[in-house]
């Protein structure tokens, strides 16, 4: 069982916005702003997308966004392409205690 | 270019032990912290371990401390995890990873090597 809570699936269609949704506890996301999101293809490495919740490395477009309620975090991909299809991770410092590096399940996304 | 290149996996097992590398290059690889993150067949990522740009710190998920070490030798530009009492739970795509900035986030992964623990 991941520490991180994420929905299995989400879908939406091209040009559409979709929102996948990361839930922690104070001990992790809800603690930190050392959210992170990574896009992952089939048969392929990770991709890092989002970091400190809400920034974008260079290179990622800007249809990425991340954001952070609580101990709640959230990845929205706006104008939805179907290159965009593929599993999303997130991922948190979770660090109270001792070193640690905390995963979501995954969110299978879909464009339809 | 930034590549990390794993090697090492294959079937072992049960008990048994494995010794994985992580050829980085594209970078000054002295001066970044690396993890090695898994991920179970059809399963999601798990952090494994880290360690520091100096190998002074070094860190582990409980599920695999005392059985695992994790090591760097900057002068070959290369990372390792050795693996001992290997279990079935350790079958996993293992990636290298490097640190972004706080130690926190990973910003470039290598292809991954397949671990396989069975009799």
């Amino acid at each position: 069982q991941s520490a991180l809570t994420q929905p299995p699936s989400a879908s939406g269609s091209p040009g559409q916005s979709v929102t996948i949704s990361c839930t922690g506890t104070s001990n992790d996301v809800g603690g930190y702003n050392y959210v992170s999101w990574y896009q992952q293809h089939p048969g392929k490495a990770p991709k890092f997308m989002i970091y400190e919740v809400s920034k974008r490395p260079s290179g990622v477009p800007d249809r990425f966004s991340g954001s952070k309620s609580g101990n709640t975090a959230s990845l929205t991909v706006s104008g939805l392409q179907a290159e965009d299809e593929a599993d999303y991770y997130c991922s948190s410092y979770a660090g109270s205690n001792n070193f640690e590096l905390v995963f979501g399940g995954g969110t299978k996304l879909t464009v339809l | 270019e930034v590549q990390l290149v794993e090697s090492g996996g294959g079937l072992v097992q049960p008990g048994g032990s494995l010794r994985l590398s992580c050829a980085a290059s594209g970078f000054t690889f002295s001066t970044y912290s690396m993890n090695w993150v898994r991920q179970a067949p059809g399963k999601g990522l798990e952090w494994v371990s880290y360690i520091s740009r100096s190998s002074s710190t070094k860190y582990y998920a409980d599920s695999v401390k005392g059985r695992f070490t994790i090591s760097r030798d900057n002068a070959k530009n290369s990372l390792y995890l050795q693996m001992n009492s290997l279990r079935d739970e350790d079958t996993a795509v293992y990636y290298c990873a490097r640190d972004f900035n706080s130690g926190y986030e990973l910003d470039y992964w290598g292809q991954g090597t397949l671990v396989t623990v069975s009799s």
